[in-house]
């Protein structure tokens, strides 16, 4: 079955302590991406790859790395989580970037006390 | 800054109306928009697609309109369902400068209830 799959679905962390989330598609996608949905605003970007080793910063990249080691693989790092980065994530993939229909995962509930 | 943008953050519809779910956009260089259903606790589902070059797409029970003169997208639910209740969002691709880069910016939402 064709899917995107995230680690874990819900996470509670302390403040300052470094935390990944996983990301992992089967469909040999090239572009993936990870959004931050909160309420009123929507889902925004966070950071975004086109390929492998080829990655470039959303419209919220404050506070998040990533890498693209492999096609299949975009794990979200926060090295030191504050609460403002409680939220709820998605990773997505797709083709061939924003011009086709983007699979999303089934998303992440982070929060940071 | 630019953004995707919805008229009616909440529509309430009985069952067997049709729905209409409006969009504006900013930025007239899209050229490719998606409406995603999103039910709670899941993540956004693909509902229908559009390119620039087309004004309208039909789908199962749903339309998708595209009117690029004043930037504005509406998706139509026909005959909607209690299964259709949701929150809604439009999606534009959007070319980043002149990087070739591309990126779907989405919209805020809009809720559909639907009362049996």
């Amino acid at each position: 079955e064709a899917q995107v799959t995230q680690n874990p679905r819900y996470l509670i962390t302390v403040t300052g302590k470094k935390l990944t989330v996983t990301c992992s598609q089967n469909m040999n996608h090239e572009y993936m991406s990870w959004y931050r949905q909160d309420p009123g605003l929507g889902l925004r970007q966070i950071y975004y790859s086109m390929n492998v080793e080829v990655t470039d910063k959303g419209d919220v990249p404050e506070g998040y790395k990533v890498s693209r080691k492999e096609k299949r693989n975009f794990p979200l790092i926060l090295e030191s989580p504050s609460p403002n980065q409680t939220s709820l994530y998605f990773c997505a993939s797709s083709l061939k970037g924003g011009n086709t229909e983007a699979f999303f995962g089934q998303g992440t509930r982070l929060t940071v006390v | 800054g630019e953004s995707v943008g919805l008229h009616l953050p909440t529509l309430s519809v009985q069952e067997g109306d049709n729905s209409i779910i409006n969009c504006a956009y900013s930025n007239s260089a899209s050229d490719y928009f998606i409406w995603y259903k999103q039910e709670s606790g899941k993540g956004p589902q693909f509902i229908i697609d559009i390119r620039s070059n087309m004004d309208k797409r039909q789908g199962q029970r749903v339309t998708v309109l595209l009117n690029k003169t004043v930037k504005h997208l509406s998706l139509q639910i026909a005959a909607t369902q209690p299964g259709d209740s949701a929150v809604y969002f439009c999606a534009e691709n959007r070319p980043k400068g002149n990087t070739g880069f591309q990126k779907l910016v989405f919209g805020t939402g809009t809720r559909l209830l639907v009362s049996p």
